[in-house]
């Protein structure tokens, strides 16, 4: 059975400061898709990146940046410098090739404090 | 501009009164999903489409029904709901391997 586990609840940390939050997955599957969403306080999902199986280079993007580890199953997210405005849940999914079935973990609420 | 709407926003009634929740996306994708989102849960899918009259279970479809009779609609049925079928539900559409877009959510509450 596929799993994404997301195991920080809540995070807590002081602006500026780098964070990570760490997602583990569980698949049988070789071909498979990999997400990460904010969920701002306002509520709505917004999407923030997509990585293949078959790709295992990190991505940076600004503040953001990925390391997907298929040896681990992990695709971690860090943001780095963090600001108030990255306060949001953080929710980290995955879709296996050939279904449009997708498993979201939990999430991590992160809080940003000024 | 590129939307998913959903219809209504906020919603209580009552057990056992029949509701639908629309969900409209007018970027021509063929996949379209809805989620329930439950705290400590995170989201869940219920059901999703990959095409007009092409629908499958998600994780949770008990209770739920959906129909997909034109590729911009997606309507959520509740034939009888129940007190544990409220929850904030998502509506979201995709071009295929990409990112999903999300609507805007309808709070549900049924009492």
């Amino acid at each position: 059975a596929q799993k994404v586990t997301q195991a920080q609840t809540e995070i807590s940390v002081v602006e500026k400061e780098d964070v990570t939050l760490d997602c583990v997955y569980e698949t049988r599957d070789t071909t498979y898709y990999l997400f990460w969403y904010k969920q701002p306080p306002s509520g709505e999902l917004v999407f923030l990146i997509r990585r293949n199986s078959f790709d295992e280079q990190n991505e940076i993007s600004g503040r953001y940046s990925w390391n997907f580890q298929k040896s681990t199953s992990s695709f971690n997210f860090t943001i780095t410098a963090s600001q108030v405005v990255d306060s949001a849940v953080y929710f980290c999914a995955m879709r296996s090739s050939g279904t449009y079935k997708y498993i979201f973990g939990t999430g991590t609420r992160l809080k940003v404090l000024a | 501009e590129a939307q998913v709407t959903q219809n209504p926003r906020y919603l209580i009634t009552v057990t056992g009164k029949k509701l639908t929740v629309t969900c409209s996306q007018n970027m021509n994708h063929e996949y379209m999903s809805w989620y329930r989102q439950d705290p400590g849960l995170g989201l869940r899918q219920i059901y999703y489409s990959m095409n007009v009259e092409v629908t499958d279970k998600g994780d949770v479809p008990e209770g739920y029904k959906v129909s997909r009779k034109e590729k911009r609609n997606f309507p959520l049925i509740l034939e009888s709901p129940s007190p544990n079928q409220t929850s904030l539900y998502f509506c979201a559409s995709s071009p295929g391997k990409g990112e999903q877009f999300f609507g805007p959510g309808t709070r549900l509450t049924v009492l």
